[in-house]
């Protein structure tokens, strides 16, 4: 149980194009969704933490505008990456959380802009 | 949170056991210690969580000192499979609170044949 997936694994785009990660909590419902980057050779950095049905609250330096995030329903949230400049790529892993649960790590998507 | 210090990097031989120890001597009463690692491009795997009393799953033991300043995760029979990043995290709140959680760097450990 506890299986977080994430969508697409990898993907490569234009730079200024937007992309959009999925990320969805398959056998449980996740009433929190939690955003991180991490650069190679370094830790993962928080980027922000949804709630189901609410705006996601941002860590700082993070750009709300740029990183969209919407936590739509309790097994899916989405990332979507505006604008995106090669200074963008990076591995983006979500997490996912229930009530009564700890926190689930989805495999991770690999953002590479050209 | 408190912040956690670990040693950046651990050689274990395969077979032995691994014992990775993390500070965290800033600790609150109501944190609660957790054990996480990233094996290469992969995410985050919980291993184990603690307040107080030493706790042991299937995966690892957790050992907190008495005065909850410091931990030390045991792999006890350690493989290939476990070479990875394990991190350290002190948070609060417990399993039925998913608040989040703040990455340090990590030990790098590697298990060697």
């Amino acid at each position: 149980g506890a299986v977080v997936s994430q969508h697409p694994s990898w993907v490569i785009c234009k730079s200024g194009t937007s992309v959009k990660i999925e990320c969805r909590s398959l056998d449980f419902q996740a009433t929190t969704m939690f955003w991180y980057r991490q650069f190679p050779k370094q830790s993962l950095m928080l980027m922000a933490t949804s709630n189901e049905g609410s705006k996601a609250t941002y860590e700082q330096g993070v750009e709300k505008d740029k990183f969209l995030i919407n936590h739509a329903s309790l097994t899916l949230s989405t990332l979507t990456v505006t604008s995106a400049h090669p200074e963008d790529s990076s591995f983006y892993i979500c997490s996912a959380a229930s009530g009564v649960g700890e926190q689930y790590f989805g495999p991770g998507t690999r953002l590479t802009v050209t | 949170d408190a912040k956690t210090t670990q040693p950046p990097s651990m050689d274990c031989a395969e077979g032995r056991a691994a014992n990775l120890p993390c500070n965290h001597s800033t600790i609150s009463g109501n944190e609660y210690v957790y054990w996480y690692r990233q094996i290469h491009s992969q995410g985050p795997q919980y291993i184990i969580h603690g307040l107080k009393n030493n706790e042991t799953n299937e995966m690892a033991s957790l050992i907190i000192t008495e005065d909850r300043k410091s931990s030390t995760l045991i792999l006890p029979h350690a493989t290939l499979r476990d070479t990875a990043v394990y991190y350290c995290i002190v948070r609060v709140g417990g399993g039925n609170q998913g608040g989040k959680l703040i990455f340090g760097q990590g030990t790098e450990l590697s298990v060697k044949p």
